[in-house]
């Protein structure tokens, strides 16, 4: 069974600093998606972003970036010069490509991120 | 840009009612889904459908929940005799492919209160 492990349940930054979200993952199957999603206080889930288990190349995006490690199933996703605006719960979550395909995500817990000014 | 959205917004309702929540997936998605999120608690997969019929389901997803399509553009999600424990925040999505490749967009939710 996909499980979603995100151990942090709080983060407080100030404006500026750099933040780091971990993301832990479960999964016997060798082909799978990974996402990040943020809710913010009003409710919505906003798609971030998408990486496939068979690129693990990093990428930065903006002020996002995220690092996938297959060998320590985790994907951390990271917020540069974070802002008050970023301050929301970010959810990592898992698919994985079945022969049946329209995959159930499976989220983790979320991590609160508060960025005080 | 195209985006899924979700009515009512908020409902309330007596234990023991019935409530359909509504959805409508972006135009040429293929795929559609439930979600709900009880406060305070990570989003929790209900059921997946496509081309008229379920997909996959969970173990949530029991016989006082069903879905319909009832025509091209409306998604909804039926709960027969609702529970107090069915109040949650429910999320419609959808996604355009085929293969459970690509993205699923979220609805803004319907936050569902039952008293």
């Amino acid at each position: 069974a996909q499980k979603v492990t995100q151990a942090q349940t709080e983060i407080s930054v100030v404006e500026k600093e750099d933040v780091t979200l971990d993301c832990v993952y479960e999964t016997r199957d060798t082909t799978y998606y990974l996402f990040w999603y943020k809710q913010p206080p009003s409710g919505e889930l906003v798609f971030l972003i998408r990486r496939n288990s068979f690129d693990e190349q990093n990428e930065i995006s903006g002020r996002y970036s995220w690092n996938f490690q297959k060998s320590t199933s985790s994907f951390n996703f990271t917020i540069t010069a974070s802002q008050v605006v970023d301050s929301a719960v970010y959810f990592c979550a898992l698919s994985e490509a079945g022969v049946a395909s329209g995959s159930r995500l499976t989220f983790g817990e979320g991590t609160q991120l508060t960025v005080n000014p | 840009e195209p985006e899924v959205t979700q009515t009512p917004s908020h409902q309330v309702t007596q234990m023991g009612q019935e409530v359909i929540l509504r959805c409508v997936p972006i135009s040429n998605h293929l795929y559609f889904y439930w979600y709900r999120q009880i406060l305070g608690q990570k989003v929790e997969f209900l059921v997946s459908f496509y081309n008229n019929e379920i997909s996959e389901k969970s173990e949530i997803f029991d016989d006082q929940f069903s879905v319909e399509r009832p025509d091209g553009s409306n998604f909804t999600l039926k709960i027969r005799s609702t529970k107090l424990e069915d109040s949650a925040m429910y999320f419609c999505a959808s996604t355009l492919a085929v293969l459970s490749t690509d993205t699923q967009y979220f609805g803004p939710g319907t936050r569902l209160t039952v008293l």
